[in-house]
């Protein structure tokens, strides 16, 4: 079974810019689940969806934001790009069960300039 | 809210010793509770985690962790290093999509 997919795997944007990071989970997975991963700050949980809805929230500005289509594919957007915002931003995708285990994927690197 | 500590930032041992990598947390209700291991330039890889029952849980790479309710700890352990378990530890309670992850330990097994 083929892992979690994340495109593209590197990005660089300016200041102001805006970019939009795509996630496809592993087949039969529905949820989805972006988290920021930056030196200072560790990793931390952006958001999480399940059938197309927002389930779970992390403390984030509202420049970022997400969605999820009807075949579980997720993309998370981040809008008015800032330098701190460079980050490596990973995806995961588990079952239904609040005890399944979520399986990550190789993650997007975003370098803000 | 929910929270984790990974006390120590380090863990060096010598290849063929036994390692230990430090967690506690502090859930509310019963906790659901996470190991991964990150390796320089990629994702999280799953290795073990704790629901209910056996204290004593095994996991991938002959890692296991010890849970221990009383302790409010979540031990990860592995009887014999290898230099290949050279890598950042992450422990994480959490049940759902959103895992709390703590700040990381680095292991450096040495030959």
């Amino acid at each position: 079974k083929a892992g979690v997919t994340q495109t593209p795997r590197y990005l660089i944007k300016t200041r102001g810019q805006q970019v939009t990071l795509s996630c496809s989970p592993i087949s039969g997975h529905r949820s989805v689940s972006w988290y920021q991963q930056t030196p200072g700050q560790g990793l931390q949980f952006l958001f999480e969806y399940f059938s197309e809805t927002q389930r779970n929230k992390g403390n984030f500005p509202g420049r970022f934001s997400g969605r999820q289509f009807s075949n579980s594919r997720s993309e998370m957007n981040v809008s008015t790009l800032e330098l701190g915002d460079s980050a490596l931003y990973l995806c995961a995708s588990r079952g239904l069960a609040g005890s399944d285990t979520q399986y990550f994927g190789p993650g997007t690197r975003l370098t803000v300039l | 809210a929910q929270s984790v500590a990974q006390p120590e930032d380090q863990v060096n041992v010598a290849e063929g010793n036994p390692l230990t990598v430090k967690c506690t947390y502090s859930v509310s209700g019963n906790p659901y509770l996470f190991w991964y291991v990150q390796y320089p330039n990629r994702g999280l890889q799953f290795l073990l985690k704790y629901i209910t029952g056996d204290n004593l849980v095994k996991g991938s790479y002959g890692f296991e962790a010890e849970f221990n309710k009383s302790q409010t700890s979540f031990h990860l352990k592995k009887p014999s290093a290898l230099v290949s378990d050279s890598a950042l530890y992450f422990c994480a309670p959490g049940g759902g999509g959103a895992l709390i992850f703590g700040k990381g330990t680095t292991l450096s097994v040495s030959s």
